[in-house]
């Protein structure tokens, strides 16, 4: 069964309006989760690493502003995409390493969820 | 710069084997990943090797050279429903996994 969950799967919005996603590990602790934006036939690519208690860590040319994360518990994170445009629209998609191996740990990923700005 | 490298596409056809590679140059390595995505779906593990030599799963096996920054995913009795993409990733030295853009699958009966 699923180990990383994450709601909602489809999403569509308004061009303006924020959009919160969540993400939980289910069977353990994640103290980070990693955020993932894909477009069309092309690879994943990391938009920021969320850490329990501390602010997140943004990759270059992702604005932290526009996408607030929020990692307030070890099981939970959440995504929110402020003022959506449709070039926002996207699968977002996060991660949880599991603590078994540490660093090396394997990582599991949510269901996805797919976003369409109008 | 750090760089991972496969195939974009690749044809094969249903009950044969099929190799997809992976090579990559990377700061460090703390091991590579192979996932599976199919379409509109989140990825699924596969593998992970950190030590040369092959790693087999069932059908699927997954190999490694770190002298040479090479892997290969080698898919047996090929079926319908391993039609998808397969990612290549490599953990660098700051444990950051590195994507590849993936290789698209296409199973022919």
């Amino acid at each position: 069964g699923a180990v990383v969950s994450q709601h909602p799967s489809w999403v569509i919005c308004k061009s303006g309006t924020s959009v919160k996603i969540e993400c939980r590990s289910l069977d353990f602790q994640a103290t980070t989760m990693f955020w993932y934006r894909q477009f069309p036939k092309q690879s994943l690519m990391l938009m920021a690493t969320s850490n329990e208690g501390s602010k997140a860590t943004y990759e270059q040319g992702v604005e932290k502003d526009k996408f607030l994360i929020n990692h307030a518990s070890l099981t939970l994170s959440t995504l929110t995409v402020t003022s959506a445009h449709p070039e926002d629209s996207s699968f977002y998609i996060c991660s949880a390493r599991s603590p078994r191996g540490g660093d090396r740990g394997e990582l599991f990923f949510g269901e996805g969820s797919r976003l369409t700005v109008l | 710069g750090q760089n991972i490298d496969q195939p974009t596409e690749m044809t094969a056809t249903e009950g044969a084997i099929v190799q997809i590679n992976c090579t990559y140059q990377t700061s460090g390595f703390n091991g590579l990943f192979w996932y599976q995505q199919h379409a509109g779906e989140a990825p699924t593990f596969l593998s992970y090797n950190v030590l040369d030599g092959l790693e087999e799963k069932g059908r699927f096996s997954s190999f490694l050279s770190r002298s040479k920054g090479y892997s290969y995913l080698l898919l047996k009795e090929l079926q319908m429903k391993d039609s998808a993409s397969y990612l290549c990733a490599v953990m660098d030295s700051n444990y950051q996994l590195i994507w590849g853009a993936g290789t698209k699958l296409i199973i022919k009966p």
